[in-house]
């Protein structure tokens, strides 16, 4: 298995509160994403990461905010958490110039209240 | 923009039925296509990938996918359920030109006893 964690891995926090939520890696690999699955949408993409401090929006990128300082960590803010962000969220990694698949971590399971 | 269909959100097959899991994507240039499973409270685990070559591919589980581009479909196959396989499975699309990854809203596999 692809060496990825998610922490937390379980979160409630109200609404209007700050939430950052982090991916850390040890494969080293470039590229790494952040993804929101929600019943019946399947997996959308937020925003991703092409290395460290580059980073770009996704789909769905409205109300998140990302950093990479460095290779092996993703940061996922929610500034101001609304109930319509409560979903589960996945990173995922990958390694372009290998191959193009990603990896996934575990999943944070985020609910606001 | 790159996206993918999956057709019918819930598949129940009986155990040892044929498994056909259906997938179309669009892309207006040569595609990248995985199918993902995951399984509950998991994350996405890759089960195959096209990229190039061999349109017929074989992947983990005894699942296999074939790629038709004249029918712009993917659609995953296996001969012979097993209760193990109960799980989301999920499309994507990908190419050499985008730096993300679009995927299906899913398929929920019953495998009934």
């Amino acid at each position: 298995d692809a060496g990825i964690t998610q922490s937390p891995r379980h979160k409630v926090t109200e609404t209007g509160t700050p939430v950052t939520l982090r991916c850390h890696q040890t494969e080293n690999h470039r590229y790494m994403y952040w993804y929101r699955q929600d019943p019946g949408h399947g997996l959308r993409l937020i925003h991703y990461s092409y290395g460290v401090k580059d980073t770009d929006k996704g789909e769905v990128s409205d109300g998140y905010s990302v950093s990479r300082s460095k290779t092996e960590d993703f940061l996922l803010t929610l500034e101001s958490a609304t109930s319509s962000q409560t979903s589960v969220y996945f990173c995922a990694i990958s390694d372009r110039l290998a191959s193009y698949e990603q990896y996934f971590g575990p999943g944070t399971r985020l609910t606001v209240t | 923009a790159q996206s993918v269909t999956q057709l019918g959100s819930h598949v129940s097959v009986s155990e040892g039925a044929l498994v056909l899991l259906r997938c179309n994507y669009s892309s207006s240039v040569p595609p990248y296509l995985f199918w993902y499973v995951q399984y509950p409270n998991q994350g996405l685990q890759l089960l195959l990938k096209y990229t190039t070559g061999a349109t017929l591919v074989k992947g983990i589980n005894g699942f296999e996918a074939e790629f038709k581009k004249s029918e712009t479909s993917f659609h995953l196959t296996k001969p012979s359920a097993h209760m193990s396989d109960a799980a989301e499975y999920f499309c994507a699309v990908s190419d050499v030109n985008n730096n993300d990854m679009r995927f299906g809203a899913g398929t929920r596999l019953t495998v009934k006893p």
